[in-house]
C-alpha cells in the first residue's frame, strides 16, 4: 500500500505571509499532482510534476518534485484570501489504477 | 484541461429512497472513472473504480449492493445509492482518468451533495 503523508493538516495565516506544504512518501511515484478544492466543489488540478527535481511555477505558487520522486512541496508566496482551500497532493504510479491521495492541507488566509 | 460534469449538484431525499448520480466526461473518453466520498474538511476516500463495459471494483468496506455503479459508455458512469439512510449523507465526487504520452491525469467533477432526511 502506498501512502502519502501531507503536512501540515491545517494552516491559518495572515494575508501576505509565505507558506510551504509538504507531501512525503517512502514510495516512488511516476508523477505527482497537486489539487486545490474549495468548499462544495470538486478538486481542481493545479499542476503535475513528472521529473525528479522538477520545479514548476504557477504565479505565486511554486511546486517541487523531489529528486527521488518520493516527495513534493508546494510553496505559496504572499498568500491571499483567494488561496484559501483544501490542498491535496496525489501520487500516480502506473502500476495502480488510481491516485494515492494525501490527507490534505486546509489553508485559511485571513485579510 | 478536460471537463467532467456531475448531475445533480445537490439532492435531498427521504430515507429509504434511491438516488442516482451521473458523471460525464464532456470532451474526452474515459475508460476508467472513479467515485469518491468526502466528509467535511477531510480528504477524498475512494469508493470504487468504474470500468467501461465491466463490473466496478469496490474498495474494502464499501457495500457494492448499496452503491451500484454502472459505466455503460466511455463518457458516462452512474452511482446509485440504494435505500439511502441519513448516514449516507455526504459529498460524492467522481473523476475520470486521461492517459497521456508521459503521464496520466485525473480530472474531477464538481461533486454532488447528498442529504438524506
Amino acid at each position: 500500500t502506498q501512502l502519502l503523508e501531507q503536512s501540515p493538516q491545517f494552516l491559518s495565516i495572515q494575508e501576505g505571509e509565505n507558506l510551504t506544504v509538504y507531501c512525503n512518501s517512502s514510495s516512488v511515484f511516476s508523477s505527482l499532482q497537486w489539487y486545490r478544492q474549495e468548499p462544495g466543489e470538486g478538486p481542481v488540478l493545479l499542476v503535475t510534476v513528472v521529473t525528479g527535481g522538477e520545479v514548476k511555477k504557477l504565479k505565486r505558487l511554486t511546486f517541487q518534485f523531489g529528486d527521488a520522486r518520493k516527495d513534493s512541496s508546494l510553496h505559496i508566496t504572499a498568500a491571499q484570501p483567494g488561496d484559501t482551500g483544501l490542498y491535496l497532493c496525489a501520487g500516480d504510479n502506473s502500476g495502480y489504477s488510481t491516485l494515492t491521495f494525501g490527507k490534505g492541507t486546509m489553508l485559511l488566509v485571513s485579510p | 484541461g478536460a471537463v467532467v460534469s456531475q448531475h445533480p449538484s445537490w439532492v435531498i431525499c427521504k430515507s429509504g429512497t434511491s438516488v442516482k448520480i451521473e458523471c460525464r466526461s464532456l470532451d474526452f473518453q474515459a475508460t476508467t472513472m472513479f467515485w469518491y466520498r468526502q466528509f467535511p474538511k477531510q480528504s477524498l476516500m475512494l469508493m470504487a473504480t468504474s470500468n467501461e463495459g465491466s463490473k466496478a471494483t469496490y474498495e474494502q468496506g464499501v457495500e457494492k449492493d448499496k452503491f451500484l455503479i454502472n459505466h455503460a459508455s466511455l463518457t458516462l458512469s452512474t452511482l446509485t445509492v440504494t435505500s439511502a439512510h441519513p448516514e449516507d449523507s455526504s459529498f460524492y465526487i467522481c473523476s475520470a482518468r486521461t492517459f497521456g504520452p508521459t503521464t496520466d491525469t485525473q480530472y474531477f467533477g464538481p461533486g454532488t451533495r447528498l442529504t438524506v432526511l
